[in-house]
């Protein structure tokens, strides 16, 4: 079985762009995560989608988005982008409900 | 409020001997845990899981951990460190019924030959 697969692995851009990242999950898999992680505030949560419903969402401002496919694919988008959005995006998927998560490798953003 | 702490941010072995890395967790009902173990450039990769039952769970690549609920503790161990288990590793809680995941800090884990 393929694991999470995540476009593009390396990603820069300048303030005030927007970029979307993609991820496709494990078959069969219906949830999908999205984690930023950052060397100051490490591995936080921003949102979670489950059969094209967000489910969940973190602390994190309006210019984070997401959504996902009824294919279970998942895309996130930051506009207007800061110096302090360039992370680690780490998507994850699993089949639900508390089940453990399997993690893509990432997509490194840097904000320029 | 539910969270990780993970209290040792860096720790250095000796290739062969033993490891134990420390995870409290703050949770309202019984916890779902999880060890993640992250190389460097790389995702995170589960090493094991506590949903219910038996308290010792094992992992993959010799790990272990062990549940103590009176002390809200799901410290992860090995007996032998080898020196490719150098790398970052994550505890996490899981925030059921969803997929939510609250993670530690993480520990670096560095091993000499």
């Amino acid at each position: 079985k393929a694991g999470v697969t995540q476009t593009p692995r390396y990603l820069i851009k300048t303030r005030g762009q927007q970029v979307t990242l993609s991820c496709s999950p494990i078959s069969g898999h219906r949830s999908v995560s999205w984690y930023q992680q950052t060397p100051g505030q490490g591995l936080q949560f921003l949102f979670e989608y489950f059969s094209e419903t967000q489910r969940n969402k973190g602390n994190f401002p309006g210019r984070f988005s997401g959504r996902q496919f009824s294919n279970s694919r998942s895309e996130m988008n930051v506009s207007t982008l800061e110096l302090g959005d360039s992370a680690l995006y780490l998507c994850a998927s699993s089949s639900g409900q508390g089940n453990e998560q399997f993690f893509g490798p990432g997509t490194r953003l840097t904000v320029l | 409020a539910q969270s990780v702490t993970q209290p040792d941010i860096h720790i250095t072995v000796s290739e062969g001997a033993s490891l134990e890395l420390r995870c409290n967790y703050s949770y309202g009902a019984t916890p779902y845990l999880f060890w993640y173990v992250q190389s460097p450039g790389q995702g995170l990769q589960l090493l094991l899981k506590y949903f219910s039952g038996d308290t010792l769970v094992q992992g993959i690549k010799g790990f272990e951990a062990e549940f103590k609920r009176s002390q809200s503790s799901f410290n992860l161990r090995k007996p032998s460190v080898h020196w490719s288990d150098a790398a970052e590793y994550f505890c996490a809680v899981g925030v059921v019924p969803t997929d939510k995941l609250i993670f530690g800090t993480g520990t670096r884990l560095q091993v000499f030959p």
